[in-house]
């Protein structure tokens, strides 16, 4: 089977930088997703990681390692927008749909 | 529209009555996939499409679950003689085909499911 596992809430204030962790078990793992959420909100995808390393989009960036089987987001220049819900997901091979971490819900304060 | 649209928003309904549950993904998506969420929780997939045909189902939580696509554009998932524990968001997503796992997924707002 597979399960995600990621902290239940993180705070952070403005401008600073944080890190959501993601653990998983999967077997046959393909990649690693992170979705954003607002209350309310439809979830919108944010980065995806296939491969180790490092992926940066603007102040968002994602890193994930196979071989320890945890990725995380990093959330730079935190801004109050940026209050919302984060999932991680993964994929598999040969399967589209994907599973879900309960989410990590950041509260940025000012 | 642009975006993935879901109808209806909101719908209360009395335990043991039907309900169908509607998605309109965007244009030119063939994958089209439903999700459930329950408040507070991840999102629990239920089913995707490929086209009109459904190659995962191994979501959906009983036989009172179905969905179907047609014209490769607008699903509907159903839930017959509802129960309590079915109250949550039902979230649809869609994606162009692509490789397994690396194109985006698009949901709309879903639709939040209560039975009373």
């Amino acid at each position: 089977g597979q399960s995600l596992e990621q902290p239940s809430e993180v705070t952070a204030v403005e401008g600073a930088i944080v890190q959501i962790n993601c653990t998983y078990q999967t077997s046959g793992f393909y990649g690693l997703s992170w979705y954003q959420q607002h209350d309310g909100g439809a979830p919108t995808f944010l980065s995806y990681n296939a491969l180790d390393g490092l992926e940066e989009t603007g102040r968002f960036s994602s890193f994930l390692s196979r071989s320890d089987s945890y990725g995380y987001l990093l959330l730079q220049e935190l801004q109050m927008k940026d209050s919302a819900s984060y999932f991680c997901a993964s994929s598999l091979k040969g399967r589209r749909a994907l599973t879900f971490g309960s989410g990590t819900r950041l509260q940025v304060q000012p | 529209g642009a975006g993935v649209s879901q109808s209806p928003s909101n719908k209360v309904t009395e335990k043991g009555k039907d309900v169908e549950l509607r998605c309109d993904p965007i244009s030119g998506h063939t994958a089209l996939y439903w999700y459930r969420q329950s408040l507070g929780q991840g999102l629990e997939f239920l089913i995707y499409f490929q086209g009109n045909s459904a190659p995962d189902k191994s979501g959906l939580p009983s036989d009172r679950f179905s969905a179907e696509r047609t014209g490769g554009s607008v699903s509907t998932l159903t839930i017959q003689r509802t129960q309590q524990e079915d109250s949550a968001v039902y979230l649809c997503a869609s994606s162009p085909l692509g490789g397994a796992g690396n194109q985006p997924q698009h949901f709309g707002d879903g639709t939040r499911l209560s039975i009373l």
